[in-house]
């Protein structure tokens, strides 16, 4: 198995509701990471698991709250998201951190807030 | 301090000839550096990566780059350009700071003219 797996694939959600999105892999990477995309523009990190513990947190705002239960799977949990929350997010891992390591990266959840 | 410059922010080319996308970059540590393809309301495709062993790097699809560490060039090549390689591709330099850090290049989008 060599993917990585985002549900759903399309979100829409209300300011007041709450949701997951979720991402799964079964390569055995040990790195896992959240990335948030606007149109036409590259990712930006959001949230760094290195062997299931938050390794880095860019700055991302309370309403955003990762979870990472066990070595092959990645939540991201929201509430009282904003319009412009709205963008598509990226989950990706690598088998570790080191910089020789690329990324593989899930197609992606467009999420739409309204 | 690292960045990624993509000197290009759109390149056109018609089918058969070749491509070039140019990226350059700036780091105070040894980098890897990375190529990514992201089509439509996809996730991002590892094309190729240099982590400092052989300076040309092939990759999939019939993609090339070369590390020029005097030039602080990786840039993109490929001989005959397909409809299909029409997508948004990314520069992507990865360093170990102590932490780690990786910085994505602004995108160039390859148009191929039939």
């Amino acid at each position: 198995d060599t993917e990585v797996t985002q549900t759903p694939k399309h979100l829409v959600m209300g300011m007041t509701n709450k949701k997951s999105l979720k991402c799964e892999q079964h390569m055995g990477h040990r790195a896992m990471y959240w990335y948030k995309q606007k149109a036409k523009k590259p990712p930006e990190l959001m949230f760094v698991y290195s062997y299931e513990k938050l390794s880095i947190n860019e700055s991302v705002p309370s309403r955003f709250s990762p979870e990472c239960p066990n070595s092959s799977l990645l939540n991201l949990h929201l509430h009282a998201l904003q319009p412009e929350d709205s963008a598509l997010y990226l989950c990706a891992s690598s088998q570790a951190l080191d910089r020789e390591y690329g990324y593989t990266f899930g197609s992606g959840t467009r999420l739409t807030v309204v | 301090a690292q960045s990624v410059t993509q000197l290009d922010s759109h390149v056109s080319v018609s089918e058969g000839t070749p491509v070039l996308l140019r990226c350059n970059y700036s780091s105070s540590y040894s980098p890897s550096l990375f190529w990514y393809v992201q089509h439509p309301n996809k996730g991002l495709q590892l094309l190729l990566k240099y982590t400092s062993a052989a300076t040309l790097v092939k990759g999939i699809n019939g993609f090339e780059a070369e590390f020029k560490k005097s030039e602080t060039s990786f840039h993109l090549t490929k001989p005959s350009a397909h409809m299909s390689d029409a997508a948004e591709y990314f520069c992507v330099v990865r360093v170990n700071t102590g932490g780690f850090k990786t910085i994505f290049g602004a995108g160039t989008r390859l148009f191929v003219k039939a």
